[in-house]
């Protein structure tokens, strides 16, 4: 399966922190994604990194991935509250389908 | 912004009744996808849909399962039977195209089956 897996799967932190968490697949993906996910609602979509690329960012997300250890990290800085969600990746072999992984549940503590 | 809407976004159903689970694309979209999640779990693919047939289905869409786009706008998960371990919550999502080879699934807020 080439489904990504994310670690850690819980982390808690103070609001003002930053939040790390990492997906690692096991096959050729064309691209790697990253979703959210808010207590019992669908998925929303952050943030999309290419095979070709090393690192991307958005706002407060910064995205890296290593293809040679077929690994991506989500990083949020100078988190919030609202931030508190699942957050999953997702991996895109250009076959028309996404992996999901089990998610990291990220909480942040005001 | 254009979403995909789901119904109902609750069921509770009695096993081995059939239930179905409706959804609604965004209007321009091509591919069409269901995928579960169990409580607390990891979200797995089902079904992707393309050109009024199915394009891809796990190992979770057995004949149990169905899909369908009875007049271009809904999508339709039917389960005949279903079973306890059915009960989960079920979300569309769609794409509009691989063209870029970039597909980034806009997902509906899902449908919870509960089955007793």
């Amino acid at each position: 399966s080439q489904q990504g897996e994310e670690d850690p799967q819980a982390l808690s932190i103070q609001e003002g922190e930053n939040a790390t968490m990492n997906c690692s697949y096991k096959t050729s993906i064309n691209n790697l994604q990253w979703y959210r996910q808010n207590s019992g609602r669908g998925l929303v979509h952050l943030i999309l990194i290419r095979s070709n690329e090393r690192e991307k960012h958005s706002g407060r997300l910064r995205v890296t991935l290593d293809t040679s250890k077929k690994s991506s990290s989500l990083l949020i800085t100078a988190s919030r509250a609202a931030d508190t969600a699942s957050y999953f990746c997702a991996t895109d072999a250009n076959d028309y389908k996404l992996s999901f992984g089990a998610g990291t549940t990220v909480t942040v503590r005001a | 912004e254009p979403e995909v809407t789901q119904t109902p976004s609750h069921q509770v159903t009695q096993m081995g009744q059939e239930v179905i689970l409706r959804c609604v694309p965004i209007s321009n979209h091509l591919y069409f996808y269901w995928y579960r999640q169990i409580l607390g779990q990891k979200v797995e693919f089902l079904v992707s849909f393309y050109n009024n047939e199915i394009s891809e289905k796990s190992e979770i869409f057995d004949d149990q399962f169905s899909v369908e786009r009875p007049d271009g706008s809904n999508f339709t998960l039917k389960i005949r039977s279903t079973k306890l371990e059915d009960s989960a919550m079920y979300f569309c999502a769609s794409v509009r195209a691989g063209g870029t080879g970039a597909n980034v699934l806009t997902f509906g807020a899902g449908s919870r089956l509960t089955v007793l």
